[in-house]
């Protein structure tokens, strides 16, 4: 089974702190991703990756960057958080057939 | 603009009683459709991808199917622990490295 695990499950930070959100995944898979998922908006891309050291911006990117230095763990950086950057982060994992993702358990960030 | 648009937002069901939920998309030249089922708390789960118009798939008491504008998810025989979210997404051909535009979701709740 793939497994895609996330670094914790709920995090609450204080506004202009920096955070950082990771992900693991173990199927040596070469693309990997991370969304956001607010209520009435869906899942939005921040950031993809499809190699190590390689990132393309999604659809959100302002406010965060990412770092992927080995192939199983992308990271996920607020430089400096924001209240509006409170959500639930869900990264995911893609092979071969990148459009077939695996999720992990998401992690929910609370931004005061 | 790729627009994936999920019909209803929420649906309550008896056990046994049979439904299915909407995608409509308009995205440029479809590469594939992809369902997810998200469980509260947790990451979508993947369930299905269409290729191409007439294409059909089936797991348990679900079965997807795709039209040139559309894609059903017919639930049959439903039971509570087919409650969740379901999403939809797509990817437009020539989108890089997975990029899958996602609908709202419906909200499935099967009740005993």
């Amino acid at each position: 089974d793939v497994k895609v695990t996330q670094s914790s499950r709920y995090l609450v930070k204080r506004t202009g702190e920096k955070v950082f959100l990771e992900c693991v995944q173990d199927m040596d898979h070469e693309n990997m991703f991370w969304y956001r998922q607010d209520p009435g908006l869906g899942l939005r891309l921040i950031y993809f990756s499809y190699d190590v050291k390689m990132k393309e911006k999604g659809d959100i990117p302002e406010g965060y960057s990412v770092s992927r230095e080995k192939k199983e763990r992308f990271s996920l950086i607020l430089e400096s958080a924001s209240t509006n950057q409170t959500s639930m982060y869900l990264c995911a994992s893609g092979g071969t057939s990148p459009e077939t993702q695996y999720f992990g358990p998401g992690t929910r960030l609370l931004v005061l | 603009e790729d627009q994936v648009t999920q019909s209803p937002e929420a649906l309550r069901l008896q056990e046994g009683e049979s439904s299915s939920l909407n995608c409509s998309y308009t995205v440029s030249g479809l590469r594939g459709l992809f369902w997810y089922r998200q469980d509260p708390g947790k990451g979508p789960e993947f369930l299905f991808t269409l290729y191409s118009a007439g294409e059909e798939k089936e797991k348990e008491r679900l079965k997807a199917t795709l039209t040139k504008k559309e894609s059903f998810l017919h639930i049959t025989a439903p039971k509570p622990e087919d409650s969740a979210t379901y999403l939809c997404a797509a990817v437009a051909g020539g989108t890089s490295y997975g990029k899958l535009t996602f609908g709202q979701g419906t909200i499935l709740t099967v009740h005993p």
